[in-house]
C-alpha cells in the first residue's frame, strides 16, 4: 500500500525563485496536513485540509505561503517568492477520518528545501 | 494553549537494558496522545496513541506507554532497546477540543549502544 507521496524530495533554488512542493495522500485519507521542520523551531503545522476545503492556515508564516488542495488525491504548497529562511524539510502528513478525530497521522519522506 | 515538553534532548542506553523517553504535556480538557519516531532523512511515523481507556497502550516494535493524568505526561517505555531503536522520537499533543492541531514535542534523541 502506497504511502503518502511527497516530491521534490531534494529542491536547491536561489532567493525569489517560486517554489512549488507536491503531496499525493494515501487513498482514502479525508485530512491533509502540511508541516515545516527546521532545528531551531521544531515541527511547525503551517496549513491542514478536510475533505479538500482548508481547516486552518493559521500556521501560515506570511502571504509568501498559499497551500491548495484541488481534489482528494493532491496537494501543493507554493512559497513565492521564495527566501534563504524559507530553508526546511516540509512533510505532508494524511490522516483518515475527521479531523476532529484521534487518527494518527501518516507521513511523507519530506521535500528538503533549500533557498540560497 | 496546548503545549508538548520533552524533558531530555537525548537518551542514551545500552543495549537490552530498558529504555524511557519522558513526555509531559499541557491541555485544556482531556488530550490525545501519539509517540512517533523518525529515522535520519526519513518522514515521521507513528508508534502509539492514547485515546482514552487504559492509561498502558501498547504500540509498534514492543514499545508501550503509560498515561497518568495526575502527572499530565505520557512517557515511552521498552523492556529491552535493540541498537535498531536509535532514532529521533516525538511526543505529540492534541485537545479533544482542539481538532486537527497537534503540537509535538522538541523530539528526543535516542541512541541505543551495543
Amino acid at each position: 500500500d502506497a504511502g503518502v507521496i511527497q516530491s521534490p524530495r531534494h529542491e536547491v533554488t536561489e532567493m525569489g525563485q517560486e517554489v512549488t512542493l507536491r503531496c499525493k495522500p494515501i487513498s482514502g485519507h479525508n485530512s491533509l496536513f502540511w508541516y515545516r521542520q527546521t532545528m531551531m523551531r521544531g515541527l511547525e503545522l503551517l496549513i491542514y485540509f478536510n475533505n479538500n476545503v482548508p481547516i486552518d492556515d493559521s500556521g501560515m508564516p506570511e502571504d509568501r505561503f498559499s497551500a491548495k488542495m484541488p481534489n482528494a488525491s493532491f496537494s501543493t504548497l507554493k512559497i513565492q517568492p521564495s527566501e534563504p529562511r524559507d530553508s526546511a524539510v516540509y512533510f505532508c502528513a494524511s490522516s483518515l477520518g475527521s479531523w476532529r478525530g484521534a487518527g494518527e497521522l501518516f507521513f511523507g519522506e519530506g521535500s528538503r528545501l533549500t533557498v540560497l | 494553549a496546548q503545549s508538548v515538553a520533552q524533558p531530555e534532548d537525548q537518551v542514551k542506553v545500552a543495549e537490552g537494558n530498558p529504555l524511557t523517553v519522558k513526555c509531559t504535556y499541557s491541555v485544556s480538557g482531556n488530550p490525545y496522545l501519539f509517540w512517533y519516531v523518525q529515522y535520519p532523512n526519513r518522514g515521521l511515523q507513528f508508534l502509539l496513541k492514547y485515546i482514552t481507556g487504559d492509561n498502558l497502550v501498547k504500540g509498534s516494535y514492543g514499545f508501550e506507554a503509560e498515561f497518568n493524568k495526575s502527572q499530565t505526561s505520557f512517557h515511552l517505555k521498552k523492556p529491552s532497546a535493540l541498537v535498531s531503536d536509535s532514532a529521533l522520537y516525538f511526543c505529540a499533543v492534541r485537545a479533544v477540543t482542539q481538532a486537527g492541531k497537534s503540537t509535538f514535542g522538541d523530539g528526543t534523541t535516542l541512541t541505543v549502544k551495543p
